[in-house]
């Protein structure tokens, strides 16, 4: 069945570093591909997407490639800010059912 | 307005008791669903409606039986409630396209809490 591997966390950053969080699908066919965020005591809100092999969804700073070949879909952030504290979700769907199937999220810390 | 609201926010009840959770979207979507996140952040989906009709249902107790009244609404109902039942449901709700995944709204959850 389909399923998604994330790094595990949690990730601990300074302020201004680089962020990279990895993620890697198992599907046949071509799923559509998500990262969610989930602050602190709320629900889980879309951060981004790609829905095709080489698109790249962006959002807040955030980016991810949509790749094939390596079945991968990391997040990355060129600079994070102490509001960027969150966990992070990687997720897939496909089909008609939009059955979202989700890693196991990554707890990000990012300190002054 | 708030997209998709669920009720209540915070559930502590005892073991064996029945309880229900109330989920509504505004959206204009077309599908609903439920997922359970357990103490380690896990997300797992629970039950799914197109159009009120049930499309997809995980493996989960039999103790807990959804109901989709209209596509706005999704109510979870959880009969002879265990400590393992303790979690946060999250209601979700989505436009479910031909060929295209448009991802998820998700309520803020609900934390029950099984004493």
């Amino acid at each position: 069945g389909n399923s998604v591997t994330q790094m595990e966390g949690p990730v601990t950053l300074s302020e201004e570093a680089f962020l990279t969080i990895n993620c890697t699908y198992t599907a046949t066919g071509y799923p559509s591909l998500f990262w969610y965020v989930q602050y602190p005591g709320e629900g889980l809100q879309l951060l981004l997407k790609a829905t095709k092999a080489d698109d790249k969804g962006s959002n807040k700073g955030f980016e991810a490639t949509y790749r094939k070949e390596t079945t991968s879909f990391h997040l990355e952030k060129g600079s994070v800010q102490v509001s960027d504290s969150a966990v992070y979700f990687c997720a897939l769907s496909q089909g008609g059912s939009e059955k979202l199937v989700f890693g196991k999220g990554t707890k990000l810390t990012v300190n002054p | 307005d708030t997209a998709v609201s669920q009720t209540p926010k915070y559930l502590v009840t005892q073991m064996g008791n029945d309880k229900s959770i109330k989920c509504e979207q505004n959206l204009g979507h077309d599908t609903m669903y439920w997922y359970k996140q357990d103490s380690k952040k896990f997300l797992k989906i629970m039950f799914s409606y197109n159009n009120k009709e049930l499309i997809i249902n995980e493996t989960v107790p039999n103790r807990f039986s959804p109901k989709s009244p209209d596509k706005a609404h999704l109510n979870l109902h959880i009969n002879s409630l265990e400590l393992g039942d303790s979690a946060v449901y999250f209601c979700a709700s989505s436009q479910v396209g031909t060929g295209k995944s448009y991802g998820y709204t998700f309520g803020s959850g609900t934390r029950l809490t099984v004493v």
